[in-house]
């Protein structure tokens, strides 16, 4: 059964044209994640969520904005995407507390920009 | 600037040998150190984590092992099968960023029957 729910999985979208990723989870964390991941490096992270309390990587570009409109749901939107934003994008949760608690993946949405 | 290095991109094993990944951190106070591997098409997964209050922790085939003084993370495999083919990577944890990852770059594991 999944948990962390991505969707789409591949999204193509035109050099400039406003993009919308969408991560679900069943888990009920109050912790969820977006990470970028481009090709053989490693995942970076953009920002999270903890509850409705948002937090900004320092270096996460203007571009890149969040919305979290319930627990369970955790939007990625790209304003205008450039040729250099074409990544993997992971969501991931977790459960919030313990400051070692797993997080968990999605599968990954692949946006390619043309 | 790196904190995370994972030098080797990829390792070639045969099945039933040991497979050993290794991970290099540059910061001392990194707290919690972990394992994720992936698999194509899919999130990482968690695999094993160790506390920097431990050298060793052991899970089944999969040990870690620490070593403060040197900066250095390994992941040992053993015995190795072909379904531990995947993308490993080490992520380290600290303690007080609020369970901010910081991850290695990934390491190809291919296990060859």
């Amino acid at each position: 059964d999944a948990m962390v729910i991505q969707n789409p999985r591949y999204q193509v979208t035109q050099f400039g044209k406003p993009v919308t990723l969408s991560c679900s989870q069943t888990l009920n964390h109050n912790v969820m994640y977006w990470y970028q991941q481009k090709s053989s490096q490693a995942p970076k992270l953009l920002f999270h969520y903890y509850d409705k309390d948002f937090n900004n990587e320092a270096d996460t570009p203007d571009n890149f904005q969040s919305r979290r409109p319930n627990t369970s749901f955790c939007f990625l939107d790209i304003r205008s995407p450039g040729l250099g934003d074409a990544a993997m994008y992971l969501c991931a949760t977790r459960r919030g507390g313990g400051v070692t608690d797993t997080q968990y993946f999605g599968p990954g949405t692949r946006l390619t920009v043309l | 600037d790196q904190q995370v290095k994972q030098n080797s991109p990829s390792l070639s094993v045969q099945e039933g040998r040991i497979s050993i990944l290794n991970c290099d951190y540059t910061n001392s106070m990194f707290d919690y150190f972990l394992w994720y591997k992936k698999y194509p098409a899919e999130g990482p997964t968690f695999l094993i984590s160790i506390s920097s209050i431990k050298d060793k922790n052991e899970d089944g085939r999969f040990t870690v092992f620490l070593n403060k003084s040197a900066k250095h993370l390994s992941l040992h495999i053993v015995p190795s099968q072909p379904g531990d083919s995947a993308v490993y990577f080490c992520a380290v944890l600290k303690g007080n960023a609020g369970n901010m990852l910081t991850f290695g770059g990934g390491t190809r594991l291919m296990v060859k029957p």
